[in-house]
């Protein structure tokens, strides 16, 4: 079972360039979320989707954006990429919005020049 | 808003003792309570997922509570190993009708031989 799959692992991108986050999850949970993990400030929650065909804003949302076409993948997008997006990214999943386990992926590592 | 604080940052404790480590929220409404580790580079592993209506959960060598009243949860390691060392993060489910999952920063965990 590979629970939740990101990519890239790392990337270095040039600032005003447009790049995606892949997330593909095979756990069939209904919910998922992207965060971004930066050095003394923890987890921040960016975007999330209670299921298919819905997203919703979290604590961070400007700059990215997100589409939930299927039950499985939940791309992140920065539409023109900004060094203070230097981060960590993490994808994960639960089958119950806020009442279940929380599954993560590996994590995408973004450096924006 | 609901704040999730873990003290200390930091810990290191000689291999085989028994520790301890906190984590305080200040919104006693929530769904559940959630301990994850986080090992260099990877993304988070659920250990230990506790509900309102619990005041416990073991895992192995792994027990956590929680005291909504207080506002407390801890995560208590039995005979710790090196292997343990990692840093464990909490976080706390709003059970508000809120979106997100709200975490501490963390404590980092070294466990000397």
């Amino acid at each position: 079972i590979a629970g939740i799959t990101q990519a890239p692992t790392s990337q270095i991108l040039a600032a005003g360039r447009r790049m995606t986050l892949r997330c593909t999850q095979d756990m069939r949970h209904n919910a998922m979320y992207w965060y971004r993990q930066d050095l003394g400030l923890g987890l921040r929650l960016i975007h999330y989707s209670n299921t298919a065909g819905t997203t919703g804003k979290g604590e961070v949302p400007d700059g990215y954006s997100v589409s939930r076409a299927n039950t499985d993948d939940f791309p992140l997008t920065l539409a023109s990429a900004v060094p203070s997006q230097t981060s960590v990214y993490f994808c994960a999943s639960s089958g119950l919005m806020n009442t279940g386990e929380l599954f993560f992926g590996e994590g995408s590592r973004l450096t924006v020049l | 808003k609901q704040e999730v604080t873990q003290i200390p940052a930091a810990l290191s404790v000689p291999e085989g003792e028994n520790l301890v480590l906190n984590c305080s929220f200040t919104d006693s409404a929530i769904y559940n309570l959630q301990w994850f580790r986080q090992d260099p580079g990877k993304g988070l592993t659920s250990l230990l997922l506790i509900q309102s209506s619990q005041r416990e959960q073991t895992s192995g060598r792994l027990n956590a509570s929680l005291d909504k009243s207080s506002g407390r949860s801890t995560l208590y390691i039995a005979a710790s190993q090196p292997g343990d060392s990692a840093t464990y993060l909490c976080a706390a489910a709003d059970s508000g009708g809120s979106e997100k999952l709200v975490f501490g920063k963390g404590t980092k965990l070294t466990v000397n031989p």
